[in-house]
């Protein structure tokens, strides 16, 4: 079955820091794995899906990097801004017909001006 | 980019009552859609994948007749929550399976149901 967790939790740090979220899964036959943010009482927003053939993805500020053999993935986020304060989601296809999806726990990541 | 809407954004309800909720892929076809369910600061619930043209299929635990799924084309989807109890209120999310490219999946921007 399936795991995925995040580290940290939770995470705060000033305007302007890089910033690396981690995002580790069980078993590493995966088909992609995609990154999210959600804003409270908001849906979710993608930002990266990065195919299993693939090693890593980049949009503006923010890069995710793959590593399926040791089961994990990273979003770096350069000079972070208030406005990337959010949960961060990353999930990963189930190996069915349907490829539900199983998220990470989530890192809540509060950054202050 | 892909857009997932979702109708009503908010709604408050009696008890007893029947509620639909509606989503749905405005530029591409999503065979496949997904209901999650959300409650505060918790991570997403998967309630039941819904396919195109079948039946949907539920996750263990979700009452198939209480959550009643309807997928009548490759760009709608609607859930319908019958007989709504206080217990229900909670926040609904779908998501939407893109046919083609990657399988990627889009979320909606979610519906928030109170039950009174």
């Amino acid at each position: 079955k399936q795991e995925v967790t995040q580290i940290p939790a939770a995470l705060s740090v000033p305007e302007g820091e890089n910033l690396v979220l981690n995002c580790s899964f069980t078993d590493s036959a995966i088909y992609n794995l995609q990154w999210f943010r959600q804003d409270p009482g908001k849906g979710l927003t993608s930002l990266l899906l990065i195919q299993s053939s693939q090693r890593e993805q980049t949009s503006g500020r923010l890069n995710a990097s793959l590593d399926k053999s040791s089961g994990r993935s990273t979003l770096y986020i350069a000079a972070s801004q208030p406005g990337d304060s959010a949960t961060y989601l990353c999930a990963v296809p189930m190996n069915t017909g349907f490829q539900k999806l199983v998220f990470g726990t989530g890192t809540r990541l509060l950054v202050s001006p | 980019g892909a857009v997932v809407s979702q109708h009503p954004s908010r709604v408050i309800c009696k008890s007893g009552t029947s509620v639909k909720i509606e989503c749905r892929s405005l530029d591409f076809q999503a065979t496949t859609m997904f209901w999650y369910r959300q409650f505060p600061k918790q991570s997403l619930m998967l309630m039941a994948t819904s396919n195109e043209g079948s039946k949907a299929t539920y996750e263990q635990g979700v009452e198939k007749d209480k959550f009643l799924i309807n997928h009548a084309s490759l760009t709608l989807s609607t859930l319908t929550v019958t007989s709504a109890h206080p217990e229900d209120s909670s926040f609904y999310i779908c998501s939407a399976r893109a046919d083609l490219g990657g399988y990627e999946q889009y979320f909606g921007p979610g519906t928030r149901l109170t039950v009174t």
